[in-house]
């Protein structure tokens, strides 16, 4: 099967700090996506990449699509408590597939 | 607006014992899916689903079994509970293949002792 490879595992940052985090592939994908986990739910949808080299906002979220359309990366600009959670990278295909997870904490 | 509804939402079961975690979507989505997510890990598929009838392996399906007689339900049975069974299970629905969206119930969290 398709593996998504996420880094960091885990980040640990002041709140107020910037984040960035990626997500390679295996295998080219034609969509990429960015779903967020909170504790004790099931995962968000974010931001949804359609194109290569595409760059999408939503809020203080900026996701990019690589040009290989092997990778895609996210970013959270001036970080709040509420942004804890897990962020997924994921791929539609015949199966949905989903990245290893990024853990984010945010110190106040 | 339901969603994908799933319950229980937690459960306790003995070694040897069995359940069926069920899930129901509300959108006449096609698609399907069961995944289990073990602590501090990512999302490993069990089973999916593309309509009524049609079900397939995903990545760990050893120890689950799964039908879809409807389009609205698709129920995960555990028939003999082990601990390596432990884990939080969610249940997601696309409207069709490549769907830029799934949609995910809250999970079942399940721990087998």
């Amino acid at each position: 099967g398709q593996q998504l490879n996420q880094s960091p595992q885990s980040m640990f940052i002041q709140e107020g700090e910037d984040v960035s985090m990626n997500c390679t592939s295996s295998s080219i994908f034609n969509t990429w996506l960015w779903y967020k986990q909170e504790p004790g739910e099931g995962p968000v949808l974010l931001i949804a990449l359609y194109k290569a080299g595409e760059l999408t906002s939503n809020g203080r979220l900026t996701a990019q699509f690589g040009i290989t359309r092997k990778d895609s990366f996210l970013n959270i600009s001036a970080s709040i408590p509420s942004d804890v959670g897990i962020y997924f990278c994921a791929g539609p295909g015949n199966q949905f597939y989903f990245g290893t997870g990024t853990s984010l904490t945010v110190i106040p | 607006n339901a969603g994908v509804t799933q319950t229980p939402k937690f459960r306790i079961l003995k070694i040897g014992q069995s359940m069926t975690l069920q899930c129901t979507q509300d959108m006449n989505h096609n698609y399907m899916y069961w995944y289990r997510q073990d602590p501090g890990m990512g999302l490993k598929l069990i089973y999916y689903s593309v309509g009524a009838g049609i079900t397939d392996k995903g990545e760990v399906p050893n120890g689950y079994n799964v039908s879809r007689s409807t389009t609205e339900d698709f129920p995960l049975r555990l028939e003999l509970a082990a601990p390596s069974q432990t884990s939080v299970y969610f249940c997601a629905s696309t409207p069709q293949v490549g769907a830029t969206e799934a949609f995910f119930g809250q999970g079942t969290r399940l721990t087998v002792v």
